[in-house]
């Protein structure tokens, strides 16, 4: 079984659509992120959370929201996609901060 | 402005050679650096760690050597074997105030073992 679960695993939709990508995990760690990786290019930091109560901005934002519904649980919401946000995501979590983080298979999103 | 580059997009090596993938970072707040190794449709999956007080961690097959005056480490896989054929990527933490937290990446190094 999968320590941090991503779905949907692949995803396409159109412009202008409200998408939602979920994270969960098994590993009882507080801290969890979401990166974003284009092609070419490392994974750049969205958001990251050290528990429910407790979400933080990171080098890229603007255009997205997240929510930490549970410790287990972190979603990343586009509210309106553009086709600039076409690119694979990633969820991690960690224990703490200096701990190596652990990522779960990722989703790949397509904004047509 | 890149902070963790990775000069290389791909590098191969024969079969039981050395491979050696090398990182240069620009922010002198990073204190915490990893390796981390990806195969196609999978998340990065965790290798190897160095903290800067250290300038070297060696775990089988890989060490980390890191060298802060240079703002340089570098990755030694000895053997190399067909199943390390992947994308390496060198990440960094900064001990910045604010409880800033998350890794920064480079754009990662493409080893092919070569049979």
């Amino acid at each position: 079984d999968a320590d941090v679960t991503q779905t949907p695993r692949n995803r396409i939709t159109k412009t202008g659509k409200r998408i939602m990508l979920e994270c969960s995990q098994t590993k009882g760690h507080d801290r969890m992120y979401w990166y974003r990786q284009d092609p070419g290019l490392g994974l750049r930091l969205i958001y990251y959370s050290f528990d429910v109560k407790d979400i933080n901005k990171g080098e890229i934002s603007d255009g997205y929201s997240v929510s930490r519904q549970a410790q287990a649980k972190f979603s990343l919401s586009l509210e309106s996609a553009i086709p600039n946000q076409t690119a694979l995501y990633f969820c991690a979590t960690s224990p703490g901060q200096y701990i190596p983080q652990h990522f779960g298979d990722g989703t790949r999103l397509s904004i047509l | 402005d890149q902070q963790v580059k990775q000069n290389s997009p791909s590098l191969s090596v024969q079969e039981g050679r050395i491979s050696i993938l090398n990182c240069d970072y620009t922010n002198s707040m990073f204190d915490y650096f990893l390796w981390y190794k990806k195969y196609p449709a999978e998340g990065p999956t965790f290798l190897i760690s160095i903290s800067s007080i250290k300038d070297k961690n060696e775990d089988g097959r890989f060490t980390v050597f890191l060298n802060k005056s240079a703002k340089h480490l570098s990755l030694h896989i000895v053997p190399s074997q067909p199943g390390d054929s992947a994308v390496y990527f060198c990440a960094a933490r900064s001990h910045s105030g604010g409880g800033a937290d998350g890794l920064t990446f480079g754009k990662g190094t493409h080893l092919i073992i070569q049979p």
